[in-house]
């Protein structure tokens, strides 16, 4: 079965430093999002793509954090400089999306990468 | 924007009884309710899922029941399993916006530590 795929899993860095995320969404996706997971709260979005496109980047704190899906395939979250309130399960996920509404209900389902947890020492 | 509000964050049960989480969302233009398991250290896994053209869906033990006129909807576990035991999120979105565009945007509730004793 397909999966969405993410590195590293584990990031622990120092305050300042610069980090990056990579994800591989399922191949044929064109809705690729990034959400932030705090520990014992729900994913929240930062950032979504369909195909190249960014289409709501309303929750990503733009003075530090950027994406890009350059050729609207796998993408990549940076922060810099990392904060300790950065700290969290950085989580990818990709859904089949689609233009039309025919095809819409059907590619809405989002399915989730393991994740990249990140410690800012 | 959308806001949705999980109950309860914790829950225990014995092996066999039944679970019941509840959800209620803010934005009457919501349409798509997923629910998601993640067991620790793993990915969230869509468990099931309900449009908002339909009152009740049931999946083996999982069943999912959505009232749009009170903007609430509920996940109900019966038989459970210490393997159902894990944190569970219900989540909101508009599926289909103007125009017919996909938005898809997940909102989540805050989840519901689930525990199922033997």
């Amino acid at each position: 079965e397909a999966e969405v795929a993410q590195s590293p899993r584990y990031k622990i860095t120092e305050k300042s430093q610069a980090v990056a995320f990579w994800c591989d969404p399922i191949s044929g996706h064109a809705t690729l999002y990034w959400y932030r997971q705090i520990l014992g709260q729900g994913p929240e979005l930062l950032v979504q793509f369909q195909d190249e496109s960014v289409v709501d980047d309303s929750q990503l704190p733009k003075d530090r954090f950027s994406a890009e899906r350059l050729k609207g395939v796998d993408s990549t979250l940076k922060i810099q400089p990392a904060e300790l309130g950065d700290s969290a399960m950085y989580l990818c996920a990709s859904s089949f999306g689609g233009g039309t509404s025919g095809s819409l209900l059907g590619g809405i389902i989002q399915y989730f990468g393991a994740g990249t947890r990140l410690s800012v020492l | 924007g959308e806001n949705v509000e999980q109950h309860p964050s914790t829950l225990s049960v014995q092996e066999g009884d039944s679970a019941v989480i509840k959800c209620t969302y803010s934005d009457s233009a919501s349409n798509y309710f997923p629910w998601y398991k993640q067991e620790l250290g793993k990915r969230p896994q869509l468990i099931i899922d309900i449009r908002s053209n339909v009152g009740e869906k049931k999946d083996q033990r999982i069943a999912v029941t959505l009232n749009k006129t009170a903007k609430h909807f509920s996940l109900h576990i019966t038989e459970t399993q210490p393997e159902d035991s894990a944190v569970y999120f219900c989540a909101a979105s508009i599926a289909v916006g103007a125009g017919g565009t996909s938005y898809g945007k997940l909102t989540f509730g805050q989840g519901t530590i689930l525990t199922v004793h033997p």
